[in-house]
């Protein structure tokens, strides 16, 4: 069984730029959720994807936007980057629906540095 | 807004002994929770749940427990072990959505 994967694993912008991360979720996972984890803080909740349509979204701008292909990969666009916007971005994948099965599987992260 | 709230950010336990981390909350619309151990370089991995219709739930050395009414939760680890080392993060999720709500995590060191 593969775990949650994301790509890159670092990366350094400069502000005004737009960066795309990538997470490919855990085999039989539908649901995709995506967390910003700045430095001595715990994981916020950006969105998730739920079968390929947004299905929650957290208090982020408009400029953080994402994408969940059919294979339950998906996507994290951050366009007009802000210094702010540095930190540790996490992928989460779960089957959703059910209480039980609300338990999240977390990639490693991609830390994004924007100067 | 914090509405999930670890006020130690840091616990120092000696091998063997337990360890309890703990974790508040504001909102009364939670009604699932959950912590996580994060090692440094990886993500967090999901360790033990909670329902609000309940008030303890156990899995091995794992315990958590619920206050509903004061809003609180803790989690025991008896033994501690010195590879249970890391961040722990609770997290909660209201009754409705899907939205979880982290605190800002405890860093926990167990000492040989």
């Amino acid at each position: 069984e593969t775990g949650v994967t994301q790509s890159p694993t670092h990366l350094i912008k400069t502000r005004g730029q737009q960066v795309t991360l990538r997470c490919s979720s855990q085999s039989g996972h539908n649901t995709v959720s995506w967390y910003q984890q700045a430095l001595g803080q715990g994981p916020q909740f950006i969105f998730q994807y739920y079968r390929e349509e947004e299905n929650g979204r957290g208090n982020f701008p408009p400029r953080f936007s994402g994408l969940q292909f059919p294979n339950y990969s998906s996507e994290l666009n951050v366009n007009a980057l802000e210094l702010d916007d540095s930190a540790l971005y996490l992928c989460a994948s779960s089957l959703g629906g059910r209480p039980d099965e609300y338990e999240q599987y977390f990639g490693p992260g991609t830390r994004l540095t924007v100067t | 807004d914090q509405q999930v709230k670890q006020n130690s950010p840091s616990l120092s336990v000696q091998e063997g002994r337990i360890s309890i981390l703990n974790c508040d909350y504001t909102n009364s619309m939670f009604d699932y929770f959950l912590w996580y151990k994060k090692y440094p370089a990886e993500g967090p991995t999901f360790l033990i749940s909670i329902s609000s219709i309940k008030d303890k739930n156990e899995d091995g050395r794992f315990t958590v427990f619920l206050n509903k009414s004061a809003k609180h939760l803790s989690l025991h680890i008896v033994p501690s072990q010195p590879g249970d080392s890391a961040v722990y993060f609770c997290a909660a999720k209201p009754n409705t959505g899907n939205q979880f709500y982290f605190g800002t995590g405890t860093s926990l060191t167990v000492i040989p």
